[in-house]
């Protein structure tokens, strides 16, 4: 069955520090693709990066980088030199494409501390 | 400017009084799709779209309809609103087995 597990409620972290924020899926679809969305306290969520099941490489975007781990069914969301404006919560997300159903895990709250 | 529109923004009902909430697209997405936002439960998706007349149901239909008569619309209905039902609701788009999902600003729903 389709699953999303986001195993941090929350985490608090110094800032410029690296900030690693823990997925992990389940799917039995072979095509599938993984998103970060960060949604700030202001509420509008916020895309962030994008990784397909086939791209050989982990995807990045600026600050961010996708740590995809297939065999291990992991898609950690990597901030690199953390800022306090990355305070805010992250969702990670699975769209499997047999039925273009899309899952979001219930989220890992950051704060970033000055 | 690529944007998903919802509306209200904001709304505050009573239990039983019919809502609509809509929701528009202008990016010609064949998929859209509706959440709801409870604290702990992170995004529920309710119903989805995937093209005019489509609709399928996500994993908490119940107490929800939608309609997709046109591309650009997908409204979210809720015939009969229970207090179970307040939550921040968020219409997404996007083209159909593609990357990233456009989202809606957020409707906040208060049912009494």
């Amino acid at each position: 069955a389709q699953k999303i597990t986001q195993t941090q409620p929350g985490m608090f972290v110094q800032e410029k520090e690296a900030v690693t924020l823990d997925c992990t899926y389940d799917t039995s679809d072979p095509s599938y693709g993984l998103f970060w969305y960060k949604q700030p306290s202001s509420g509008e969520m916020i895309f962030l990066i994008y990784q397909g099941s086939y791209d050989q490489q982990n995807a990045t975007e600026g600050r961010y980088s996708l740590n995809f781990q297939k065999a291990r069914k992991s898609a950690n969301l990597v901030i690199s030199a953390s800022q306090l404006g990355d305070s805010a919560m992250y969702f990670c997300a699975m769209r499997e494409l047999r039925d273009d159903k899309i899952i979001f895990g219930k989220g890992t709250r950051l704060h970033i501390l000055p | 400017e690529a944007q998903v529109t919802q509306n209200p923004r904001y709304l505050i009902t009573v239990t039983g009084k019919k809502l609509t909430v809509t929701c528009s697209q202008n990016m010609n997405h064949e998929y859209m799709s509706w959440y709801r936002q409870d604290p702990g439960l992170g995004l529920r998706q309710i119903y989805y779209s995937m093209n005019v007349e489509v609709t399928d149901k996500g994993d908490v239909p119940e107490g929800y309809k939608v309609s997709r008569k046109e591309k650009r619309n997908f409204p979210l209905i809720l015939e009969s609103p229970s207090p179970n039902q307040t939550s921040l609701y968020f219409c997404a788009s996007s083209y159909l087995n593609a990357g990233e999902l456009f989202f809606g600003e957020g409707s906040r729903l208060t049912v009494l």
